[in-house]
């Protein structure tokens, strides 16, 4: 069974930092890119960023371009997103998500970040 | 940008209905489009990938269909555990885009 197991959402201060963490299993890893999608409060999806299974192909969003870095440890089955600089709109619940047939095929459920002071 | 529009944006339904949802995008994508549904409090579930293909595990009650700018999510025969939000998502170029959602409640 795939799983995605998110973690290190918390509370943080405006220009802040954290890093969120995303453990899977139940599929081999490292032949799957992997993504990041968030969700503010009552609001819609939005894509943050991907990363390929290799490493090699890493793509922003335009909001977090410069603030925000994807990476993955293929070794430990985990996928990461370092978040500095943070701010109230960053407020959110993040989700990683496989990608499979071109989509988010598998997501995980989510970790809420909030950023207030 | 690939933006993408949903229509409607709140639908009321009974069980058994037929219930359509709109996604149009504002430039083609083939039919690189893909619809999930999101329970409250839960993480999305995929539906439909590549326009109209069923994804593992979804009743056949759902189907999609269109192509390039426009495309459909159709339930067949609305059921109790249907009651959720629907989103469009495009995968046409980097980055993903999702549509607004289209929240299904009951009449």
């Amino acid at each position: 069974e795939v799983q995605l197991v998110e973690s290190g959402g918390g509370l943080v201060q405006p220009g802040g930092s954290l890093r969120l963490s995303c453990a899977a299993s139940g599929f081999t890893f490292n032949n799957y890119n992997m993504n990041w999608v968030r969700q503010a409060p009552g609001k819609g999806l939005e894509w943050v960023s991907y990363i390929s299974s290799g490493s090699s192909t890493i793509y922003y969003a335009d909001s977090v371009k410069g603030r925000f870095t994807i990476s993955r440890d293929n070794a430990k089955n985990s996928l990461y997103l370092q978040m500095n600089s943070l701010r109230a709109e960053d407020t959110a619940v993040y989700y990683c998500a496989r990608e499979g047939e071109a989509v988010a095929d598998y997501w995980g459920q989510g970790t809420l970040v909030t950023v207030s002071s | 940008d690939i933006q993408m529009t949903q229509s409607p944006s709140t639908l009321s339904a009974s069980v058994g209905d037929r219930v359509t949802i709109t996604c149009r995008a504002s430039q083609s994508i083939s039919r690189w489009l893909a619809w999930c549904q999101q329970k409250p409090g839960k993480a999305p579930k995929l539906l439909i990938y590549k326009a109209s293909s069923l994804a593992s595990g979804v009743p056949s009650r759902f189907s999609g269909s269109g192509s390039g700018t426009e495309f459909t999510l159709t339930i067949s025969s609305l059921q109790p555990d249907d009651f959720a939000t629907y989103y469009c998502q495009q995968y046409n170029s980097y980055s993903w885009t999702f549509g607004q959602g289209t929240k299904v409640d009951i009449k």
